[in-house]
């Protein structure tokens, strides 16, 4: 099946930059996605790019894809402590989405 | 429009009991999803509607769920002989037809079940 891998925790410090990866096995994904959880909240759809795109910027926001090697990355400049949350990567097929488990990101003042 | 909804927010019930939720998408989205999340894990795909047409649904779904869209617009889940198991966010998401961004979703805030 589908899998989504992506690192559990990451903590860094406000005004840092973060860098948040996920690892996909499906091949035939068309697009890749990015959402963001806060603390009692829905998913929020933050950015995606396309399958035949390598790198898509949107203000703070850098997302990097290797289709090679089946991974996907987010980066976020200057870190804010608003930025704490979990987010989550979705690979997406026909429409469908698959998840990984999520990256609870800390930021600290 | 106010995004997408989902009623009701929470919802405790015995086990063995039968539970239906409802979806309302945003309107001009044709596709509508149900995902079940758990503490931890990220959502987990159920099954998805394009207009009224029921397109996919988990090989990992029990009998006991079912899914309906009767009319393109709204959807409800329905659990059957509710299990402790099933205690999940339950969450609906819309997408409109294919465009720039693909199929981005818009999430609603889910449906807490717990079975007791």
């Amino acid at each position: 099946g589908e899998d989504v891998e992506q690192s559990l925790f990451l903590s860094v410090r406000e005004g840092d930059s973060s860098v948040i990866n996920c690892t996909y096995t499906d091949s035939s994904s068309t697009y890749l996605y990015w959402y963001k959880q806060e603390p009692g909240a829905g998913l929020q759809l933050l950015t995606y790019i396309f399958s035949n795109m390598d790198m898509k910027q949107d203000q703070r926001l850098t997302v990097l894809l290797n289709k090679k090697d089946k991974h996907l990355s987010l980066r976020i400049a200057d870190t804010q402590t608003g930025d704490s949350a979990i987010y989550f990567c979705a690979n997406t097929n026909a429409g469908k989405s698959t998840f990984g488990d999520g990256t609870t990101l800390t930021v600290k003042p | 429009d106010t995004g997408v909804s989902q009623n009701p927010r929470h919802k405790i019930t015995k086990r063995g009991q039968n539970v239906t939720f409802r979806c309302d998408p945003i309107s001009e989205h044709n596709r509508l999803y149900w995902y079940r999340q758990t503490l931890g894990q990220g959502p987990e795909f159920l099954t998805y509607f394009q207009n009224e047409a029921q397109l996919e649904k988990s090989r990992l779904l029990s009998d006991r769920f079912s899914a309906e869209r009767p009319k393109g617009s709204f959807s409800t889940l329905e659990i059957q002989r509710t299990e402790q198991g099933d205690s999940a966010m339950y969450l609906c998401a819309s997408s409109p037809p294919r465009g720039q961004g693909g199929y981005g979703y818009t999430f609603g805030s889910g449906t807490r079940l717990t079975v007791v």
